[in-house]
């Protein structure tokens, strides 16, 4: 079964300074790999996928992530952090064979930027 | 565009009582889902509609029911709601066609309170 794991509940960091939250995955094959930011009160907002090809991936609001397959990781990161990016972060990953587009989602990573 | 739209926004229910938060999209979707968010758990899958007439139980299907109602609606009963249900409830849909792998697009969310 596909699964994701975000190790840490929170993860504090000073504006202008780089952002990384942490994922690593499961599955029993070749994986695709989602990050979503949720800001409070509001549904989730797609930020980057990893589907194949170059392991950096670029996506909305300044948000890149690095697929590594030999960890099994593909963490978020962001090189000057913002106030604003003040979140919670979903790690989500789907395998290839699965042909419902289901997703595994996990626990999320609170984000506090401090000014 | 709307997008995703869920209603209603907020529910109150007692024990035992029953109600239907209803989900459409408008971007012409093929897959649609609904979702539970409990703090520290993530998203939990509770049922999806891989097209339209079909639905499948997800990881959490005990206690609810859907229907996909038309390609646009798929709505989810709470039969006896349960204070265990109390949650935030969120609808995704996807395109969910040919080789392209597309992200999910979510709704704001109902936040259900059981009492």
């Amino acid at each position: 079964a596909q699964s994701v794991a975000q190790p840490e509940d929170q993860v504090n960091v000073a504006e202008g300074n780089p952002l990384t939250v942490k994922c690593t995955y499961s599955v029993s094959g070749n994986p695709y790999l989602f990050w979503y930011v949720q800001y409070p009160n509001r549904g989730l907002q797609f930020l980057l996928k990893y589907i194949t090809g170059d392991n950096l991936v670029k996506g909305s609001y300044g948000f890149e992530a690095e697929f590594n397959k030999s960890q099994t990781s593909f963490h978020l990161k962001k090189p000057s952090a913002l106030v604003s990016d003040s979140a919670l972060y979903f790690c989500a990953v789907r395998e290839t064979a699965v042909g419902n587009n289901r997703l595994a989602f996990g626990k999320g990573n609170q984000v506090v930027v401090i000014p | 565009n709307a997008g995703v739209t869920q209603t209603p926004k907020f529910q109150v229910l007692k024990t035992g009582q029953s109600m239907t938060l209803q989900c459409a999209q408008d971007m012409n979707h093929n897959s649609m889902y609904w979702y539970r968010q409990d703090p520290g758990m993530g998203l939990r899958l509770i049922y999806y509609s891989a097209s339209e007439g079909t639905t499948d139980k997800g990881e959490v299907p005990n206690g609810y029911n859907v229907s996909r109602l038309n390609k646009r609606e798929f709505s989810l009963r709470l039969e006896s709601a349960a204070p265990s249900q109390t949650s935030v409830y969120f609808c995704a849909s996807i395109r969910a066609t040919g080789a392209t792998i597309y992200e999910q697009y979510f709704g704001p969310g109902t936040r259900l309170t059981v009492t």
